[in-house]
């Protein structure tokens, strides 16, 4: 069973509009971390969230982490174009270092 | 400043051959990781250094994989007699410590296509 779920798996979303993809686990994140990637390319770094109830923002992109710390959304404000391409979501969830990361939800903006 | 390279960027080998794949992680950062991500999946742990020494390989799939970070900076990971399922893009990402209070930053990946 995938230890981190991503939803959707697949966004199909119209400029301008706002969306959320959502990241889940049954276990305890000790970290939780977003990143964006392009086919071919390596992955971006977003965001970061440690704490529980944590929220913080860059550009139109919020990226929260719940009360218990086993859920993470990432909301993304009025998008355009250039927010298309995978986001995927990877948490430590041993409490050591290495990241364990969702299948990813592939975003589509249509102009 | 400069991010983590890896090279090269794209390899195609013939099923038996040995790969060699490069990681040039951020100046100054204590601990690299490789990843394996195959095509729509998320990226999967293959093993962790902390400067030269490789403190985790539970991730590398079979005993044909192998990796090293001699002097603790640029790392090597080798494929001996490679295998159709060992295609896949190879991810490298450095971070300043251990834990998670450091982010872990990717380079590009090397996508290794086997013949």
């Amino acid at each position: 069973s995938q230890e981190l779920e991503q939803s959707p798996q697949s966004l199909i979303v119209q400029e301008g509009k706002n969306l959320t993809i959502n990241c889940t686990s049954s276990k305890t994140l000790y970290g939780l971390y977003w990143y964006k990637q392009k086919y071919g390319e390596g992955l971006i770094f977003l965001m970061m969230l440690q704490k529980g109830g944590e929220e913080k923002s860059h550009e139109k992109i919020t990226a929260k982490l719940d009360e218990k710390k086993q859920q993470s959304s990432l909301h993304i404000t009025a998008s355009q174009p250039s927010h298309a391409g995978i986001y995927l979501c990877g948490a430590d969830i041993s409490s050591n270092y290495k990241l364990t990361f969702g299948k990813g939800t592939l975003l589509t903006v249509n102009p | 400043g400069a991010g983590v390279s890896q090279s090269p960027r794209y390899k195609v080998a013939k099923r038996g051959q040995d790969v060699a794949l490069r990681c040039d992680p951020i100046s100054g950062h204590v601990s690299l990781f490789w990843y394996q991500q195959a095509l729509g999946q998320g990226p999967e742990f293959l093993t962790y250094f902390q400067n030269e020494a490789q403190l985790d390989k539970s991730g590398l799939p079979s005993d044909r994989f192998f990796a090293e970070r001699p002097e603790g900076s640029v790392s090597t990971l080798k494929i001996q007699r490679t295998q159709q399922e060992d295609s896949a893009v190879y991810l490298c990402a450095s971070s300043l410590y251990r834990g998670q209070t450091y982010e872990q930053y990717f380079g590009p990946g090397t996508r290794l296509t086997v013949t």
